[in-house]
């Protein structure tokens, strides 16, 4: 059975710092692309960034750049976000997803962690 | 980017009701739409993918068309436990999601 289990989160003051994980399991990790995608109510969902199975391409999204740093660990089937210098704005719920890769359609999202609420307020 | 714009924003119908969705982008985006289901305090749930095809295990009663700009997703016999918010969502390029219509049962 494929899982995705997050950790981290949590509450931090404006301009600190948090990492996310996501232990993955049921497949062959190293096999898929990875994504994190934020949840807010008032923007919805958005897509964070994007790393290849290998790690050799990575992807933000223009409000994250220089500021968030993905990562995976193919040996302990782990991703990864780092996310510093945090804003007000990135309070959300974070998940990570598989990118499923179907014949070769890329951001087709078939599983999905449970999320982490990361909340940045003093 | 491509904007993705849903409505109605939310519905409210009977069970045994047809329900349908609509979606639409900014732009052309061939058939690289996907819809997805979410539930409240849960992840989202891929249901369709590329317009009209069936996640597996999703219900036959659950269908999507269009293409281009303008897609539709059909719930054709509305049931309880389909109450949850929709998403349509494109991966023509970098992907966007729709704002979401949420359905409630009366």
């Amino acid at each position: 059975e494929v899982q995705l289990v997050q950790s981290g989160g949590g509450l931090v003051q404006p301009g600190g710092s948090l990492r996310l994980s996501c232990a993955a399991s049921g497949f062959t990790f190293s096999g898929y692309e990875m994504n994190w995608v934020r949840q807010t109510p008032g923007k919805g969902l958005e897509w964070v960034s994007y790393i290849s199975g290998s790690g050799s391409t990575i992807y933000y999204t223009d409000s994250v750049k220089g500021r968030f740093t993905i990562s995976r660990d193919n040996a302990k089937n782990s991703l990864y976000l780092q996310m510093n210098s945090l804003r007000a704005e990135d309070t959300a719920v974070y998940f990570c997803a598989r990118d499923w890769n179907l014949d070769g359609y890329k951001w087709l999202f078939d599983y999905w962690g449970q999320g982490a609420l990361v909340s940045v307020s003093s | 980017d491509i904007q993705m714009t849903q409505s109605p924003s939310s519905l409210s119908a009977s069970v045994g009701d047809r329900v349908t969705i609509t979606c639409r982008a900014g732009q052309s985006i061939g058939r690289y739409l996907n819809w997805y289901q979410q539930k409240p305090g849960k992840a989202p749930k891929l249901l369709i993918y590329t317009v009209s095809n069936l996640k597996s295990g999703v219900p036959s009663r659950f269908s999507g068309s269009g293409s281009g700009t303008d897609f539709t997703l059909t719930i054709s016999s509305l049931q309880p436990e389909d109450s949850a918010t929709y998403f349509c969502q494109q991966s023509y390029t970098t992907l966007s999601f729709g704002p979401g219509t949420k359905i409630e049962i009366k």
